[in-house]
């Protein structure tokens, strides 16, 4: 089974901290994105990355920042944190071609102070 | 971009009832509808899947169609138990650009005994 694990399933951190989310895939798979999900607001894009080093901004990327040094890794950034951040955040991932099928993390819920 | 409408944002039913969340899409290049499951606490799961090649696919309890000329798509459950109970979210992949998902902003189906 396709296992997509991110690094704590609750954080609280204070406004104007650095904050990273970690999230590591095991299937190999090319794109990784990370999505943040608020109520009434279903689950919008902040930034996907279609390879290493590779990064492309979503649909609320402002405020936010990513990494991926290694395939297999994917990191979301808050470079300063503010309490309009506090959200639940989802981390997937999917291959390419002939297999669209996404995976998601178990999610982080963050909580900005 | 694509924008994926999807309704009831509730729906109430009794055990052993049927449950059907619509969603339309405004992307004609968009050709792959998968539909995700998420318990409480936990990230979402996907349950099923249907490509632009394809009007229908069922799977055990659970159905999906696809209209392309109306572009809307439809997740049919049949025989719901409670266990069925959690948010469904919709989401439709165009076929150009990064191909990203967008999703639509979730059903709560609760199935009462």
């Amino acid at each position: 089974d396709v296992k997509v694990t991110q690094s704590s399933r609750y954080l609280v951190k204070r406004t104007g901290e650095k904050v990273f989310l970690e999230c590591v895939q095991d299937m190999d798979h090319e794109n990784m994105f990370w999505y943040r999900q608020d109520p009434g607001l279903g689950l919008r894009l902040i930034y996907f990355s279609y390879d290493v080093k590779m990064k492309e901004k979503g649909d609320i990327p402002e405020g936010y920042s990513v990494s991926r040094e290694k395939k297999e890794r994917f990191s979301l950034i808050l470079e300063s944190a503010s309490t309009n951040q506090t959200s639940m955040y989802l981390c997937a991932s999917r291959g390419t071609g002939k297999r669209p099928e996404a995976f998601f993390g178990q999610g982080t819920r963050l909580t900005v102070v | 971009g694509e924008n994926v409408e999807q309704h009831p944002s509730t729906l109430s039913v009794q055990e052993g009832d049927s449950a059907v969340i619509k969603c339309t899409y405004s992307d004609s290049a968009s050709n792959y509808f998968p539909w995700y499951k998420q318990e409480l606490g936990k990230g979402p799961q996907l349950i099923i899947d249907i490509r632009s090649n394809v009007g229908e696919k069922k799977d055990q309890r659970i159905a999906v169609t696809l209209n392309k000329t109306a572009k809307h798509f439809s997740l049919h459950i049949t025989e719901t138990q409670p266990e069925d109970s959690a948010v469904y979210f919709c989401a439709a992949m165009s076929s150009s650009g990064y191909s990203t998902l967008t999703f639509g902003k979730g059903t709560m189906l609760l199935v009462s005994p």
